[in-house]
């Protein structure tokens, strides 16, 4: 049984760029949330799917945006980058809602701004 | 609002000997769980073990255990007989009972010598 698996590994973009990001949920997960992790932090809420609709949204601005499909796999938007936009993000699936204590991550992607 | 300390950036074990990382957190929910999660350097987190607020024993998951003291607000995490392969960051969360997601701490760097 595949976890949750995230594409690409890594990436390159140049500042004002569009990038997207993808993820798998784990089998049987049917909510995904993504964190922006920056060098030396703890990973920080971005937003959560949730039937295909944008359940909860942490504090980042509209250039961040997101999308679930009926198959609970996600994607990360982001839209004219900023070098600060350079992190590790992670996606993390739950099943039933997320109500419980079961989240599991995928290895990130880790964006590089230049 | 909730937050969560790690005080520690970095910490160093024997290999075989137990060590303790520090957690404490600050919610005014009474209804809240606690996490911690193992990121090696590859960059997956990995979910080691939950407490519950509710929960009156101390969780143990294998050679982990969360040292839950409540009326502290601490939640520290002991892993016993420590392995070279326990070397990662450790990240301690919590989710309050109204949301769904976890609030992460700063981490703390493990290191285990031979």
């Amino acid at each position: 049984d595949a976890g949750v698996t995230q594409s690409p590994t890594h990436l390159i973009k140049t500042r004002g760029q569009q990038v997207t990001l993808r993820c798998s949920p784990k089998s049987g997960h049917d909510t995904v949330s993504w964190y922006q992790q920056a060098l030396g932090q703890g990973p920080q809420f971005i937003f959560q799917y949730y039937e295909e609709e944008e359940r909860q949204r942490g504090n980042f601005p509209d250039r961040f945006s997101g999308h679930q499909f009926p198959n609970y796999s996600s994607e990360l938007n982001v839209n004219a980058l900023l070098l600060g936009d350079s992190a590790l993000y992670l996606c993390a699936s739950s099943p039933g809602g997320g109500r419980g204590s079961e989240a599991f991550f995928g290895q990130g992607t880790r964006l590089t701004v230049v | 609002a909730q937050k969560i300390t790690q005080t520690q950036p970095g910490m160093f074990v024997q290999e075989k000997e137990a060590v303790t990382l520090d957690c404490t957190y600050d919610t005014s929910d009474q209804s809240y769980g606690l996490f911690w999660y193992k990121q090696p350097s590859s960059g997956e987190m990995i979910f080691l073990i939950y407490q519950g607020s509710y929960d009156e024993q101390n969780a143990t998951e294998g050679r982990y255990s969360l040292n839950f003291q409540k009326a502290r607000k601490s939640a520290n995490l002991v892993i016993s007989a420590s392995q070279l392969g326990d070397s990662a960051m450790y990240f301690c969360a919590m989710r309050t009972g109204g949301s769904y997601i976890p609030t992460f701490g700063r981490g703390t760097s493990l290191i285990v010598h031979p």
